[in-house]
Formats: C-alpha cells, sequence, structure tokens
C-alpha cells in the first residue's frame, strides 16, 4: 500500500541553526502538502506543492517538490523557538491524503 | 480551527461500548476527513467523504463506522470499543476548489 516516510523523527537544534526534513513516498503524488503541530494542538496547514521540481519559500521556510513527485522537503533557516513543533508531510493521491510520521523539531534557546 | 468543531474533547470508555464522535462544519465544504494519530505517529485516515451521502473507508477503517447525511455533519462511530482504539481523533474539511484540510480540534479517547 501507499506508504510516505519521513525523516528525521527527532531533531534538536540549537536558536539560530537551521532544520530540514525530508519526506518520501513509495508512489507518485498528486501534490504534497506540509502541516505543524503544536504540541497539544491540531495540524495546521502551511503549504502545498503541486509541480514536479516546484520550490516555495514562506519567510525562513522552503520547501521543495522532487522531479518525480515522490519526494519532499522543508528547510527552515536561523530556527526560532517559534518554529518548536512536529512537522508532518502528507502525499495526496486517489482522494486521499497520506501523512508522514512527521518530524518533532525542539529549539533551544 | 476555520469552522470545524470536534465534540467531545476527551472521553474515557470501557471496553465494549460504543460511542459516536461528532464533527460538524458550518463552511459548506463537501470533502471531509477522519484521521487517529497515535503517540509520536502520523495520521492515518479512517473514513472520508466527498459530499452527503458519500463515504469511503481510508487506511484504516475497521472497527468504524460513518455516516454523511448533511453537508454539516460527519459523524465517526465506535461499535465495540477497543483499547487498539485509544488515540487521538482529528476531523477535518476541505473547501471546493482547494485541498487545504482544515482541522478540528481533535477528541481524545483511552479505551481502558
Amino acid at each position: 500500500g501507499q506508504q510516505v516516510m519521513q525523516i528525521p523523527q527527532y531533531q534538536h537544534v540549537q536558536e539560530g541553526e537551521d532544520f530540514t526534513t525530508y519526506c518520501n513516498s513509495s508512489t507518485t503524488l498528486s501534490n504534497i502538502q506540509w502541516y505543524k503541530q503544536r504540541p497539544g494542538g491540531h495540524p495546521v496547514f502551511l503549504i502545498q506543492l503541486v509541480k514536479s521540481g516546484e520550490v516555495k519559500k514562506q519567510k525562513r521556510l522552503t520547501f521543495q517538490f522532487g522531479e518525480a513527485k515522490k519526494n519532499s522537503s522543508l528547510h527552515i533557516t536561523a530556527t526560532q523557538t517559534t518554529d518548536v513543533g512536529t512537522y508532518f508531510c502528507a502525499g495526496y493521491t486517489g482522494n486521499q491524503f497520506y501523512f508522514g510520521t512527521g518530524t518533532s523539531l525542539t529549539v533551544i534557546p | 480551527n476555520a469552522g470545524v468543531t470536534q465534540t467531545p474533547k476527551f472521553r474515557i470508555l470501557k471496553i465494549g461500548q460504543s460511542m459516536t464522535l461528532q464533527c460538524t462544519q458550518d463552511m459548506n465544504h463537501n470533502y471531509m476527513y477522519w484521521y487517529r494519530q497515535d503517540p509520536g505517529m502520523g495520521l492515518k485516515l479512517i473514513y472520508y467523504s466527498v459530499g452527503a451521502g458519500i463515504t469511503d473507508k481510508g487506511e484504516v477503517p475497521n472497527g468504524y463506522n460513518v455516516s454523511r447525511s448533511t453537508t454539516e455533519d460527519f459523524p465517526l462511530r465506535l461499535e465495540l470499543a477497543a483499547p487498539s482504539q485509544t488515540s487521538v481523533y482529528f476531523c477535518a474539511s476541505i473547501p471546493s476548489g482547494t485541498d487545504i484540510q482544515y482541522f478540528g480540534a481533535g477528541t481524545r479517547l483511552s479505551v481502558l
């Protein structure tokens, strides 16, 4: 069946360091989305990538979608304590979303 | 929560009991989803609906049932609760013309 793997599972960084999480699907996706979930909260939509090779930026966040539409990454430049949370990718295919296992980011002040 | 309301927020069930998790949205969204999230894991799709009267199974439907009699409501039913159903349940809906999911605050369920 469809699988979406995400690495690393956990990441601890000093404030100001960069952070990257990677997402890999077993099959080609129609699009991929990224969500952020704060501890005890619900997932909040960050961005959607649709086109092969697409790159989008939101301030310090850079999102990429692979050429084969099977992998994606989220990079945060100069992390801040407000970036703390778990970041999930979600691949969309066949009316269904398949979430990665998430990367939990801890930022040490 | 962009208008997606889930009730209850917390619930403890005994093995074999049944309950209904409620999800309602007032944004006239056609697509609605139910997920479960186990500790330290991603979200797994239980059931989804593309409109009133239409439902379909996701990755992990066993032990659950849904109905969609109106556009607003998408309740999730547990008939015979089992400890394996201890989880956080999230409902989400999608506006027409987009794929952006808006999530409710979740229901934390423990089955003991």
